[in-house]
């Protein structure tokens, strides 16, 4: 098992450009969500998604968009990007939301807006 | 979700226990606390989960404090590979989704 892929591994962007950060998981699992981690903070959850079709906001979804067409992908979509923006984002996956079911996380994406 | 407290960072040598506190004294009845890390420049990676009984799996041993107000994550033997930075999180069941990120514990392992 591959477990959680994210790509690309890095970009940079300029302020107003759009781009989708890819995320697959191959364990079968339900949910999956999508993190942000700024320079020296805690992750933040940008959307969350319990199945495909179904997809929620966390704490800061603004400037981003998500589907859930298949179990198995969960891109990010940021349509006007800005310096704001910044930051490392991490793709997680898990079963379900029971306890003995831990998230599994990807390697990370870190974008840069310029 | 009860907030923890850890301290900002930890030294330890290589091949002694290295012994992790986590404060969470407003820890409700149906809350769990788990344990992740984030070695440098990965995403994270989950350690270990208990609610009031001690717990071990391969990776480290997780002992809960009779009243749950505290909790300790040992590694019995630190290995270089063990820097990285921890994170005890106190979550209800079902509540994957409001997990609240701190700024965790940064254990260094030293030769």
């Amino acid at each position: 098992n591959a477990g959680v892929t994210q790509t690309p591994k890095f970009r940079i962007l300029k302020i107003g450009q759009s781009m989708t950060l890819q995320c697959t998981q191959d364990m079968n699992h339900n949910y999956m969500y999508w993190y942000r981690q700024d320079p020296g903070m805690g992750l933040k959850l940008i959307y969350y998604s319990v199945g495909a079709g179904i997809t929620d906001k966390g704490e800061v979804p603004n400037g981003y968009n998500v589907s859930r067409s298949t179990t198995e992908d969960f891109p990010l979509r940021l349509e006007l990007a800005a310096p704001s923006q910044t930051s490392v984002y991490f793709c997680a996956s898990s079963y379900d939301d029971s306890l003995g079911s831990p998230l599994h996380f990807g390697n990370g994406t870190r974008l840069t807006v310029t | 979700d009860a907030k923890t407290t850890q301290p900002t960072s930890m030294d330890c040598a290589e091949g002694r226990a290295a012994n992790l506190p986590c404060n969470h004294s407003t820890i409700s009845g149906n809350e769990y606390v788990y344990w992740y890390r984030q070695i440098h420049s990965q995403g994270p990676q989950y350690i270990i989960h208990g609610l009031k009984n001690n717990e071990t799996n391969e990776m480290a041993s997780l002992i809960i404090t009779e009243d749950r107000k505290s909790s300790t994550l040992i590694l019995p033997h630190a290995t270089l590979r063990d820097t990285a930075v921890y994170y005890c999180i106190v979550i209800k069941a079902g509540n994957n989704r409001k997990l609240i990120w701190g700024l965790g514990t940064s254990l260094a392992v030293n030769p």
